[in-house]
């Protein structure tokens, strides 16, 4: 069954140090969402692809975080530095059919992120 | 503005008993879609169902099903017979044009 693939599952760092996490969404998936979930809150939206476009980064701290999908397969989600306040669990998801309402999201298993 | 509402941080049920987890929205589209998903402790996202706002009938997947009442703008979750591994954290979320928007989330623990 196809899956949406992340690495690394678990990330420690210390702050100031970069970070980055990589997503494979699910082969034909031209929708690609980062979301960052806080422990016992719902996932926030960081920023969401159309193929190798940014259709919505509004919600993404641009002075240190930035996306990329340049071939408009996987992505790759960078923080520099990172803060302590960034330590949370970074989901990405991907869909197949954009623009109808059916559109569900098929996640990967996160990676978590402890800054210290 | 899109905006999802779950107002029961946390709840319990014993095992074998059905629940009900409430959702509402709101929302100025005519069409728009309604999802719950589950997270257990390990953190991955599980879709369970979902509800389109053009859909006369309320969803049902096996023993998850969606009461949707359009006029009140709810879609909340029902599971039915409860059981210990649906202990989890349960976020409902909407989906407008390409627009995902995901609720605060309720923790339901099943009691044995």
């Amino acid at each position: 069954e196809a899956e949406v693939a992340q690495s690394p599952r678990y990330k420690i760092t210390e702050k100031s140090q970069a970070v980055a996490f990589w997503c494979d969404p699910i082969s034909g998936h031209a929708t690609l969402y980062w979301y960052r979930q806080i422990l016992g809150q719902g996932p926030e939206l960081l920023v969401q692809f159309q193929d190798e476009s940014v259709v919505d980064d509004s919600q993404l701290p641009k002075d240190r975080f930035s996306a990329e999908r340049l071939k408009g397969v996987d992505s790759t989600l960078k923080i520099q530095p990172a803060e302590l306040g960034d330590s949370a669990m970074y989901l990405c998801a991907s869909s197949f059919t954009p623009g109808t309402t059916n559109n569900e999201q098929f996640f990967g298993p996160g990676t978590r992120l402890t800054v210290l | 503005a899109q905006k999802i509402t779950q107002t029961q941080p946390g709840m319990f049920v014993q095992e074998k008993e059905a629940v009900t987890l409430d959702c509402t929205y709101d929302t100025s589209d005519q069409s728009y879609g309604l999802f719950w998903y589950k997270q257990p402790s390990s953190g991955e996202m599980i879709f369970l169902i979902y509800q389109g706002s053009y859909d006369e009938q309320n969803a049902t997947e096996g023993r998850y099903s969606l009461n949707f009442q359009k006029a009140r703008k709810s879609a909340n979750l029902v599971i039915s017979a409860s059981q210990l591994g649906d202990s989890a954290m349960y976020f409902c979320a909407m989906t407008g044009f390409n627009k995902f928007y995901f609720g605060s989330g309720t923790k339901l623990n099943v009691k044995p």
